[in-house]
């Protein structure tokens, strides 16, 4: 079993959907999750970072952990064909920087 | 946000030489740096953690001998992928993480054709 686990989709929505992205993880000293947006042939951008269990919003997306199941979620409100890109969940404990990965989540919004 | 610069964006080798690629954090202090390799439609690989002024921790199945990682500076790290061969081609990303933080910020990429 990997420790992150992210289905990779593909994902298609109609633009002004809301998307729900999840993760599940295995690691309970997980401490420190974030989310990255990846357009194609780009790095990974930080969307979301979070530590420990709840909510944190910024604009349009809402990200949420929670540590009791082990389940991380990223929300996208009013949905735009730019945020069509993979997203990819990530976790670590906080002591060594390593990140552990999701596979990523294709995403397309369409107009 | 903290901006990591990663140079070249694209290269294309011939088979048996070597290429360098660098990543430098422009507005904080690196601590340590990660390189990751990323194939087409694939999650991020890490290949290695590289702490400034020490050697870098390879990850088990990367040849540190055929990947070389200098951070000689606070703010630059250096991947040099040596004797390179067609197989090496890929996406090559490094990322960097301040000292007092848990916040990892990623450099655009590294496209390498090796040819």
């Amino acid at each position: 079993q990997k420790e992150v686990e992210q289905d990779p989709g593909p994902l298609s929505v109609p633009e002004g959907a809301i998307v729900s992205l999840n993760c599940t993880y295995s690691n309970s000293a997980f401490q420190y999750f974030m989310w990255y947006r990846q357009y194609s042939r780009k790095g990974p951008e930080l969307l979301m970072y979070t530590y420990s269990s709840g909510n944190k919003e910024d604009g349009r997306f809402t990200a949420q952990v929670d540590k009791s199941s082990k389940y991380i979620s990223l929300f996208i409100r009013d949905s735009q064909p730019s945020d069509s890109a993979t997203y990819l969940c990530a976790c670590n404990a906080g002591n060594n920087r390593k990140l552990i990965w999701g596979l990523g989540t294709s995403l397309a919004v369409n107009p | 946000g903290a901006v990591v610069s990663q140079h070249p964006s694209w290269v294309i080798c011939k088979s048996g030489t070597s290429v360098k690629i660098e990543c430098r954090s422009l507005d904080f202090q690196a601590t340590t740096m990660f390189w990751y390799r990323q194939f087409p439609k694939q999650s991020l690989m890490l290949m290695a953690t590289s702490n400034e002024g020490s050697k870098a921790t390879y990850e088990q199945g990367v040849e540190k001998d055929k990947f070389l990682i200098n951070h000689a500076s606070l703010t630059l790290s250096t991947l040099t992928v040596t004797s390179a061969h067609p197989e090496d081609s890929s996406f090559y990303i490094c990322s960097a993480s301040a000292g007092g933080g848990n916040t990892i910020y990623f450099g655009e990429g590294s496209w390498l054709t090796v040819v």
